[in-house]
């Protein structure tokens, strides 16, 4: 199995600033990577897919980027929505995993 | 428009069986391309993927619950059906069903609201 494990557990910011997040993957993943945003009470949303293509709907401030082992998510510059928990998925073996998760949260 | 809707009990014993619907629209679940999957969360814990079924009937499992799980679907009303047996506390969570196709990104996309499933005596 596949241990995808992301940086840090929580991250402090204020709004304006940039989010950098990571997950990293016990093994190689190639590019199937996804992120997901889940806020309090809600259903997870497909931000990022395929390393660093945008979902449907998801602002040009979110980016994806890196392959292999090492991911990262990029939040250019916070808005006061996007503070939430961030989950990585991959699917590249089976059984299918998520990571932690890190939470995003106002300094 | 996507949309998916779990149900089922909010409350078992253990030794129970949990037995969780999920009725969507939008889509239809008679393609290969096409699938829904099952994913739970605990309380203030981490995402566990549990099943995925395909149209074509293709069914995959998480090997740690694969003993326990069944994953079904009717296609002509639009449900896939999840079936835990003996409950435990440890399942105590919140269940997500999710969209699957494989011709967009590939991923679980879009989630239902999920159902929170308390196992306790």
């Amino acid at each position: 199995e596949i241990v995808l494990t992301q940086s840090p557990a929580t991250l402090s910011l204020s709004p304006g600033e940039r989010a950098t997040l990571s997950c990293r993957a016990s093994q190689s993943v190639g590019n199937y990577l996804a992120w997901y945003q889940q806020k309090p009470g809600q259903a997870p949303r497909l931000l990022i897919y395929g390393t660093s293509n945008r979902a449907t709907g998801i602002p040009a401030r979110f980016s994806g980027s890196g392959s292999g082992t090492e991911f990262t998510l990029t939040i250019s510059s916070l808005e006061p929505e996007d503070f939430a928990v961030y989950h990585c998925h991959q699917r590249s073996n089976w059984p299918i995993t998520f990571g932690q998760g890190t939470r995003l949260e106002i300094k | 428009q996507i949309t998916l809707k779990e149900s089922g009990p909010t409350l078992v014993k253990p030794t129970q069986t949990l037995t969780l619907t999920c009725t969507f629209s939008g889509f239809s679940l008679s393609t290969s391309r096409v699938g829904v999957g099952w994913i739970r969360q605990p309380p203030g814990k981490a995402l566990e993927w549990l099943a995925l079924i395909y149209g074509h009937d293709f069914r995959y499992y998480s090997p740690s619950l694969e003993s326990r799980l069944t994953i079904t679907k009717d296609t002509s009303k639009n449900q896939v059906v999840l079936m835990l047996t003996n409950m435990d506390p440890v399942d105590t969570a919140t269940y997500y069903c999710a969209h699957r196709d494989t011709s967009d990104s590939n991923y679980f996309d879009p989630w239902g609201q999920g159902t929170l499933v308390t196992v306790s005596s």
